[in-house]
């Protein structure tokens, strides 16, 4: 299958900092980037959906100025947590899909911890 | 229901078939999913089926669709110890996709 890197798979920062996760398709172009997070024994949220391009989409509640969301090029989307309290802590994982796949490839999430 | 619901744990001994269930929301989502999730790992899919099919199998793989019911199971059988994660179904409709909160497998010896 498709391979998707995210990076980094763990990071943790102090309260009131920025913090930048990578998504890259390695082997395809990615039309459509997808921003989960997954908090513990409740499913996989969508935060929000990007199309290279243009502005990214957020679901209900989710604050985008706090959750920047950049798709620059078919092989890069970027997810900046800004200010970051402990409440964020959390697993975000970035998921792609390409213009002719019938599913989205997951990349390896990251632990974020905010202390 | 508005959530994709999946029990929480299952646990079953090496060799014998698991058997995990999902209800879904929408009768219009165009494809089912499983993932798998493994310890700090991100989500591997496992297989998917569309939703104009009853069954799809591979290898040890088998998954049932009932589409009145908007009822999805994975079945694995000779389950091994290597299965143990959790396991995710999910249902797309267009751009979006929704996702269960995960079963866990636990396989015992």
């Amino acid at each position: 299958g498709a391979v998707v890197s995210q990076h980094p798979s763990r990071v943790i920062c102090k309260s009131g900092t920025s913090v930048k996760i990578e998504c890259r398709s390695l082997d395809f172009q990615a039309t459509t980037m997808f921003w989960y997070r997954q908090f513990p024994k409740k499913s996989l949220m969508l935060m929000a959906t990007s199309n290279e391009g243009s502005k990214a989409t957020y679901e209900q509640g989710v604050e985008k100025d706090k959750f920047l969301i950049n798709h620059a090029s078919l092989t890069l989307s970027t997810l900046t947590v800004t200010s970051a309290h402990p409440e964020d802590s959390s697993f975000y994982i970035c998921s792609a899909r390409g213009q002719s796949n019938t599913e989205a490839f997951f990349g390896q999430g990251t632990r974020l911890t905010v202390v | 229901g508005e959530d994709v619901e999946q029990s929480l744990f299952l646990s079953v001994r090496e060799g014998d078939s698991s058997v995990i269930n999902c209800t879904y929301t929408d009768s219009s989502s165009t494809y089912l999913y499983w993932y798998k999730q493994e310890p700090g790992a991100g989500l591997q899919l496992l297989t998917y089926i569309f939703s104009n099919m009853d069954m799809k199998q591979d290898q040890r793989l088998t998954v049932l669709l009932n589409k009145k019911d908007k009822h999805l199971s994975l079945r694995i059988a000779d389950t091994q110890t290597g299965d143990s994660a959790i396991y995710f179904c999910a249902e797309s409709m267009g751009n979006d996709m929704r996702f269960g909160a995960g079963t866990r497998l636990t396989v015992k010896p």
